[in-house]
């Protein structure tokens, strides 16, 4: 079955801890992404990958790093979490430009 | 900049009745747009999707959407709106940055709401 996982689904840390946040699809897909969605923000963009070792920021990816070692994988890395990520996050993977994006599960993150 | 809005926070529409949700745009070069729909405590599913070619473009469960270049809209529609219809739509625009890479921004939503 063609699916994007993410693991944690969910997950209570403290301010500081570095946390990882799992992404995997079975598509072999170039595209990946990952969203925060917050109430009356929608789903912004905090990272982006063409293919593997192509990375870019989207529109808030302060606190945040990602890498791109393996064509399936894409963690999201939260090196010291704040509050202020606490959120909703969703993987997402398409295989080009004209394709739709296939969403992982979400994470819900709370940091304390 | 490339930019999404939504104007509606929520919708409202009776069983049977035509619904629209809107959706205006602003982006570099050929739009690539997109409906996504999202129920509680789900991920978000794929509706349809507007690329090239006909303007009136048909997706998933009986949604259609018009694409507007003049008026840089692409609003969702549904002739008969049914209550399994209620959930969270979003809009989403894809293009190309400065850079050549894929950039895609999404709308804030509009929660759709099928009063039985």
């Amino acid at each position: 079955e063609a699916q994007v996982t993410q693991n944690p689904r969910y997950l209570i840390t403290v301010t500081g801890k570095k946390l990882t946040v799992t992404c995997s699809q079975n598509m072999n897909h170039e595209y990946m992404s990952w969203y925060r969605q917050d109430p009356g923000l929608g789903l912004r963009q905090i990272y982006y990958s063409m293919n593997v070792e192509v990375t870019d920021k989207g529109d808030v990816p302060e606190g945040y790093k990602v890498s791109r070692k393996e064509k399936r994988n894409f963690p999201l890395i939260l090196e010291s979490p704040s509050p202020n990520q606490t959120s909703l996050y969703f993987c997402a993977s398409s295989s080009g430009l004209a394709s739709q994006q296939y969403f992982g599960p979400g994470t819900r993150l709370t940091v304390t | 900049a490339q930019s999404v809005a939504q104007p509606e926070d929520q919708v409202n529409v009776a069983e049977g009745n035509p619904l629209t949700v809107k959706c205006t745009y602003s982006v570099s070069g050929n739009p690539y747009l997109f409906w996504y729909v999202q129920y509680p405590n789900r991920g978000l599913q794929f509706l349809l999707k507007y690329i090239t070619g006909d303007n009136l473009v048909k997706g998933s469960y009986g949604f259609e959407a018009e694409f507007n270049k003049s008026q840089t809209s692409f609003h969702l529609k549904k002739p008969s709106a049914l209550v399994s219809d209620s959930a969270l739509y979003f809009c989403a625009v894809r293009g190309l940055n400065s850079g050549g890479y894929q950039k895609v921004t999404f709308g804030i939503g509009t929660k759709l709401q099928v009063i039985p």
